[in-house]
């Protein structure tokens, strides 16, 4: 499976500002994806990362509040933007092949918006 | 809608318990089932399930799945702290992934 790399691993955020994280694969992967766990729930999807092109959204996530970017096969970023508490989660970076039907996850970045 | 459902909610157990984790679902598009272990942040792959009635194992860890009743099953022996975690089971019906409420379960020595 590939590596996957996250930064920042954690951040505490004042509300109103952005942040954006990265997420790295030592390897080229056809799919990336989004996710958003937030205190005590399961994870949800929030887009899916796409090469070149604008990101697919889940409903009830929108480009201007999530801009994810994706310029190669091996990186892609998610800016968390006017963040208020309610954004406070693990957003996890999920790679995977396209027919494989497998996917591996980062190791997640701990939001924490005051 | 594709639907993941977990039972149980938790389990606490004691080291050496066998325990027995239940998935079922509802799914348009089947094509494949995962099982992940959440400790901390990242969920760690643990088995993917495509066909009916073959069981996967890896360690003390196993999984099947029954495509007809539509629903898995998370199997793990002789348990050991270390397995106290969040049991996830996870549909993929076209490489998007739809979560179970996950199992979260404690084992104490």
């Amino acid at each position: 499976s590939a590596v996957i790399s996250q930064k920042p691993s954690r951040d505490i955020c004042q509300r109103g500002t952005s942040l954006t994280i990265q997420c790295q694969v030592d390897s080229q992967v056809t799919m990336m994806f989004w996710y958003r766990q937030q205190p005590g729930q399961s994870l949800t999807l929030i887009a899916t990362a796409n090469q070149g092109s604008e990101a697919t959204y889940e409903s009830g996530f929108v480009i201007d509040k999530f801009p994810i970017s994706r310029p190669n096969l091996t990186f892609s970023t998610l800016t968390v933007s006017n963040m208020s508490p309610e954004d406070s989660s693990i957003y996890l970076c999920s790679v995977g092949q396209y027919g494989t039907y497998e996917q591996y996850f980062g190791p997640g970045t701990r939001l924490t918006v005051t | 809608e594709d639907k993941v459902v977990q039972s149980p909610l938790s389990l606490v157990v004691h080291e050496g318990d066998t325990v027995t984790l239940n998935c079922s679902y509802e799914v348009t598009n089947f094509r494949s089932l995962l099982w992940y272990k959440q400790e901390k942040k990242a969920p760690t792959f643990l088995f993917m399930l495509t066909s009916s009635g073959i069981e996967k194992k890896s360690g003390r860890l196993s999984s099947i799945l029954d495509k007809k009743e539509l629903f898995s099953i998370l199997n793990i022996t002789a348990t050991q702290t270390g397995d106290s975690a969040v049991y996830l089971c996870t549909l993929n019906a076209g490489n998007m992934l739809t979560f179970g409420g996950g199992t979260r379960l404690m084992v104490k020595p």
